[in-house]
């Protein structure tokens, strides 16, 4: 069955440094890969995906990541964090029109 | 781009009422709908699988007769919470899947039950 694993349940940057969220899945075949952000109360904001291609994807918000197939990682970085950027983060991973498998989720704290 | 809309955003019930959170799609036909669960600091996990014309799939562990799922058009999917319970305070959302390849699921905004 596949899993998404997200080691790191929390984590907190000072504001201005760099951050990586890291990801790994298990799934029988290359899935889709998905990033997504949730601040409290709300819904699911899209921050990146990967289907195919470069293996080094840009999203919003000054996001990117980097899937790595040997090692079964899609690691979210960005380099200068800012205080709007804690949230929760959510790894998930899928294939065409099935459901999302989700991972536990990072909380990302950011210090003044 | 296709949007999904969720209502309620927010309710809170009495323990023992029922409780309909809709999903409908706005501008394209949905014939599945994924539906799941967040409890607080965890993560989503889905509860059922609801298909137009056809009784939804359940996952393990979630009870059919207390979720009821319907979805009676491709546009829209219902979910009602049924003889609610404070256990079941929660954050449902709903997603229909990709309409072709390379795309990405869609997302409602989500529903904060919370049963007192």
């Amino acid at each position: 069955a596949q899993s998404v694993t997200q080691p790191d349940i929390h984590i907190t940057v000072s504001e201005g440094a760099s951050l990586e969220l890291r990801c790994n899945y298990s799934y029988g075949a290359t899935p889709y890969l998905f990033w997504y952000v949730q601040s409290p109360g709300q819904g699911l904001q899209l921050l990146l995906k990967y289907f195919s291609g470069d293996t080094l994807v840009q999203g919003i918000k000054g996001f990117e990541a980097e899937f790595k197939r040997s090692q079964s990682s899609f690691n979210l970085r960005k380099p200068s964090v800012h205080w709007s950027d804690a949230a929760e983060y959510f790894c998930a991973v899928g294939f065409g029109n099935e459901k999302l498998t989700f991972g536990t989720g990072t909380r990302l704290t950011i210090i003044p | 781009g296709a949007v999904v809309s969720q209502h309620p955003s927010w309710v809170i019930c009495k323990s023992g009422t029922s409780v309909k959170i809709e999903c409908r799609s706005l501008d394209f036909q949905a014939t599945t709908m994924f539906w799941y669960r967040q409890f607080p600091k965890q993560s989503l996990m889905l509860m059922a699988t609801s298909n137009e014309g056809s009784k939804a799939t359940y996952e393990q562990g979630v009870e059919k007769d207390k979720f009821l799922i319907n979805h009676a058009s491709l546009t829209l999917s219902t979910l009602t919470v049924t003889s609610a319970h404070p256990e079941d305070s929660s954050f449902y959302i709903c997603s229909a899947p990709p309409g072709g390849e390379n795309t990405e699921a869609f997302f409602g905004q989500g529903t904060r039950l919370t049963v007192v």
